[in-house]
Order: structure tokens, then C-alpha cells, then sequence
């Protein structure tokens, strides 16, 4: 069974641009996390989608957004980039989310300059 | 506050030995569980072990095994015979439930862990 896919996995965007980020989860998964990677603050988590609903939602400002589809897939969305987004952008799957762990994917780092 | 407590930034152990990592973790909700993720330098996390709050055994998965004492709210993570390949970063994480939604995970801050020759 393949394992969670992100697209790209390296990005380099000037401040002010906007930027996508894909991730497709494993096969029959219909949760999917997002969670940004930082040296100063770690790993915080973003958003969980479930069923193309967002069921939760981190403490980060509005220009972070996403979205599921139908087959699972996300996407996740920043705009208005600053300097401090540059982070390592990680994606994880589960089957219900809850207590099933979550298997991550190899992740979109984003540099932004 | 804290949720989870890392208290090791980083640790060396010789190969063949036994290493054990420390987390320990504060939540007031009876149900939660615990996680135990490995990050090589290529920056994927990788699952190695989970914790409910209301299993009654250490969780195993072959050289990983969890060490849970629910009332001290510690679980540490202990690798057996370490080998090269497990010097990486190590997160412990915690999901609570938060209301209707089955909440997300918290990581703590980790642990690198140099395995020696």
C-alpha cells in the first residue's frame, strides 16, 4: 500500500506571494492533519480535515486555509507569505483520526524569502 | 502550559544498548493517547508506538516499548539494542479528545539521539 505523498516536496516564494500545498493520504484514510515544522516552535498542528469538513483547526492566522476532496486528497493554501512561514509543511493520514495513529508523509519544505 | 515535556534536547548511546527517552505529558481528560514518532534527517515522521490511556500493558512493537505510568503521567520510550539506524529525532505526542472532535496531536519538543559506533 503506498504511503502518504506530498507535492511538492521543496518550494522556494517570495514574501507576499501565495502558495498550494498537495498531499494525498493512504488508500481508504479519510482523515488528514496538516502540521508546520519550525526550529523555534516545533511541530504545531494546523487543521484535520475528515469527509471534506474541516473538523479542527489550529491556532494560526486566516491566511492558512485548506480543503479535502472527495477522494481524500488535500490541499492546503497560504497566502500572503512572510518570512516566518518558512517551515518544513508535514501531512498525516489516519483511517478515523481519533486514537488510529497517523502516518506522516516526507513533507513540502517551503522557503520563503 | 506544556502539554508535553521532552527533558532530553539530546542523548548518545552505543550501539547494542538499551536507551530510554523521557516524556512525560499533563492533560485532564481520562481519555487521551500517546505517541511515540521517529524523524531522520530526510524530515519524514515515522509511527513506532501508541499508548490509550486505558490499556492496562506497556505497549511493545518489536525494539520499541512504551513505558506508561499513568499517576506520574510519564511515557517513556525505550529502545532495545539500538543500531545506527535509530540516531534520529524522537517526538512524543499526546491526542486528547476536545469536545465533539477527536482533537490532534501535541508534540513535545524531542529527542536527538546519537547512536555511537
Amino acid at each position: 500500500k503506498a504511503g502518504v505523498t506530498q507535492t511538492p516536496r521543496y518550494l522556494i516564494k517570495t514574501r507576499g506571494q501565495q502558495v498550494t500545498l498537495s498531499c494525498s493520504p493512504i488508500s481508504g484514510h479519510r482523515s488528514v492533519s496538516w502540521y508546520q515544522q519550525t526550529p523555534g516552535q516545533g511541530l504545531q498542528f494546523l487543521f484535520e480535515y475528515f469527509s471534506e469538513t474541516q473538523r479542527n483547526k489550529g491556532n494560526f492566522p486566516g491566511r492558512f486555509s485548506g480543503r479535502q476532496f472527495s477522494n481524500s486528497r488535500s490541499e492546503m493554501n497560504v497566502s500572503t507569505l512572510e518570512l516566518g512561514d518558512s517551515a518544513l509543511y508535514l501531512c498525516a493520514s489516519s483511517l478515523e483520526g481519533g486514537a488510529y495513529e497517523q502516518y506522516f508523509g516526507p513533507g513540502t519544505r517551503l522557503t520563503v524569502t | 502550559a506544556q502539554k508535553i515535556t521532552q527533558t532530553q534536547p539530546g542523548m548518545f548511546v552505543q550501539e547494542k544498548e538499551a536507551v530510554t527517552l523521557d516524556c512525560t505529558y499533563d492533560t485532564s481528560d481520562p481519555s487521551y493517547g500517546l505517541f511515540w514518532y521517529k524523524q531522520p534527517s530526510s524530515g519524514e515522521m515515522i509511527f513506532l508506538i501508541y499508548q490509550g490511556s486505558y490499556d492496562q500493558q506497556n505497549a511493545t512493537e518489536g525494539r520499541y516499548s512504551l513505558n506508561f505510568q499513568k499517576a506520574r503521567k510519564s511515557a517513556n520510550l525505550v529502545i532495545s539494542a539500538s543500531q545506527l539506524g535509530d540516531s534520529a529525532m524522537y517526538f512524543c505526542a499526546m491526542r486528547e479528545r476536545r469536545g465533539g472532535s477527536q482533537g490532534n496531536l501535541i508534540f513535545g519538543k524531542g529527542t536527538k539521539l546519537s547512536v555511537k559506533p
